[in-house]
């Protein structure tokens, strides 16, 4: 079955800086989306792609999907401590009918004040 | 919140002991996911239902099984449960698109963590 890896697996920064991550695929992927899962609670759906080469933003967080559509990437700016939690990419293989999202294994972000 | 309830949202149960998880999707969405999280592990996909009707199968044990009420709502049934079956389970309905299919995005409930003693 499709594989995402995500990378990095955890990252420490400081309050301030800006934050880096992606996911690749073996397979083409025609949806990619991007959840932030806190302690306790379920993930929460930030950022969601639909067209090679998109490139969408939410606030401090910026999204792409990258033109092979086989990578996306998340880039958070201006890290603050809310910015704490576990960051997931999701994508869907393009498919007829509904197929279930396929979830990297997550970023573990920690931000030092 | 994310319109998506989840009950329990504890559970503590022995091996070969059999629970339900109970999950009500948000208002007008037509899909449940069913996900199973265990430590470190990303996110597991189990089973979907969409309207009433099985859609995907994952990895779900045949131990495990689902079904999706005319109201909508979702029951995960876990049976002859295992040490290994401790876990989060976490239910998510999607939004439906214009053309009637499903986007993708899914909305999650905060889960039922289960603990097999």
């Amino acid at each position: 079955g499709q594989q995402l890896n995500q990378s990095p697996q955890s990252m420490f920064i400081q309050e301030g800086e800006d934050v880096s991550m992606n996911c690749t695929s073996s397979s083409i992927f025609n949806t990619w989306l991007w959840y932030k899962q806190e302690p306790g609670e379920g993930p929460v759906l930030l950022i969601a792609l639909y067209k090679a080469g998109e490139l969408t933003s939410n606030g401090r967080l910026t999204a792409q999907f990258g033109i092979t559509r086989k990578d996306s990437f998340l880039n958070i700016s201006a890290s603050i401590p809310s910015d704490v939690g576990i960051y997931f990419c999701a994508g869907r293989v393009p498919r007829s009918g509904n197929t279930p999202l396929v979830f990297g294994k997550g970023t573990r972000l920690s931000v030092i004040a | 919140d994310s319109g998506v309830t989840q009950t329990p949202k504890h559970l503590i149960t022995a091996t070969g002991q059999r629970v339900t998880l109970r999950c009500s999707p948000r208002s007008g969405d037509l899909s449940v996911y069913w996900y199973q999280q265990s430590l470190d592990q990303g996110l597991q996909f189990l089973i979907q239902y969409y309207n009433g009707e099985e859609r995907a199968k994952g990895n779900i044990l045949e131990r495990f099984s689902a079904q999706q009420f005319p109201d909508l709502h979702s029951e995960l049934n876990l049976s002859s449960l295992e040490l290994g079956d401790s876990a989060l389970y976490f239910c998510a309905s999607s939004v439906v698109g214009t053309s009637g299919g499903d986007t993708g995005e899914l909305f999650f409930g905060e889960g039922s963590r289960l603990t097999v003693l």
